[in-house]
């Protein structure tokens, strides 16, 4: 089944303790992407992939990382979490930049 | 830079009622336009998407969209509302060249809600 599937689900922890949030695609898409979503400000892009080895900043990238060394992985990295980095966060990938973007589950995070 | 702004966060209508919901973007560079819909608790659906060529877009579930570059506009239309489009809707822009080639902008969201 073609997916995108971010992990963990749900996620609490405390500030300035290290994660990552997964994300992996079996689509052979090129373009990759990281949103996070708050109430009333839609969704936000915080990164994006147009290819292996390809990353460039969104509208909201800071505290954030990604890398991209496999075509089907785009991981997002927060070194140091902080509360204002609670938000419910997307993952989305699509074979070309004009094309229609698949999203997976989301994964919500709350920092303490 | 780009950036789309919805006109109203919560739009009311009655079933049967036609459903109109607006979006108007800003872009330097030509754009390509999406409408996506979230239901509660889920991700987000491609509900239609403008590229080039025709203007008027029809999507999935009766939905259309028409991209009007004078009035720098896609709104999005259903003629007869069903209980089922109850959802979040979300406007986006991607400009199709530039120095935010990449780059995906969404509006703020509209909650349609559908009353019996």
């Amino acid at each position: 089944e073609a997916q995108v599937t971010q992990n963990p689900r749900y996620l609490i922890t405390v500030t300035g303790k290290k994660l990552t949030v997964t994300c992996s695609q079996n689509m052979n898409h090129e373009y990759m992407s990281w949103y996070r979503q708050d109430p009333g400000l839609g969704l936000r892009q915080i990164y994006y992939s147009m290819n292996v080895e390809v990353t460039d900043k969104g509208d909201v990238p800071e505290g954030y990382k990604v890398s991209r060394k496999e075509k089907r992985n785009f991981p997002l990295i927060l070194e140091s979490p902080s509360p204002n980095q609670t938000s419910l966060y997307f993952c989305a990938s699509s074979l070309a930049l004009g094309n229609e973007q698949f999203f997976g589950p989301g994964t919500r995070l709350t920092v303490l | 830079a780009q950036s789309v702004t919805q006109l109203g966060s919560h739009v009311s209508v009655s079933e049967g009622a036609l459903v109109l919901l607006r979006c108007n973007y800003s872009s330097s560079v030509p754009p390509y336009l999406f409408w996506y819909v979230q239901y509660p608790n889920q991700g987000l659906q491609l509900l239609l998407k403008y590229t080039t060529g025709a203007t008027l877009v029809k999507g999935i579930n009766g939905f259309e969209a028409e991209f009007k570059k004078s009035e720098t506009s896609f709104h999005l239309t259903k003629p007869s509302a069903h209980m089922s489009d109850a959802a979040e809707y979300f406007c986006a822009v991607r400009v199709a060249g530039g120095t935010s080639y990449g780059k995906l902008t969404f509006g703020q969201g509209t909650i349609l809600t559908v009353h019996p």
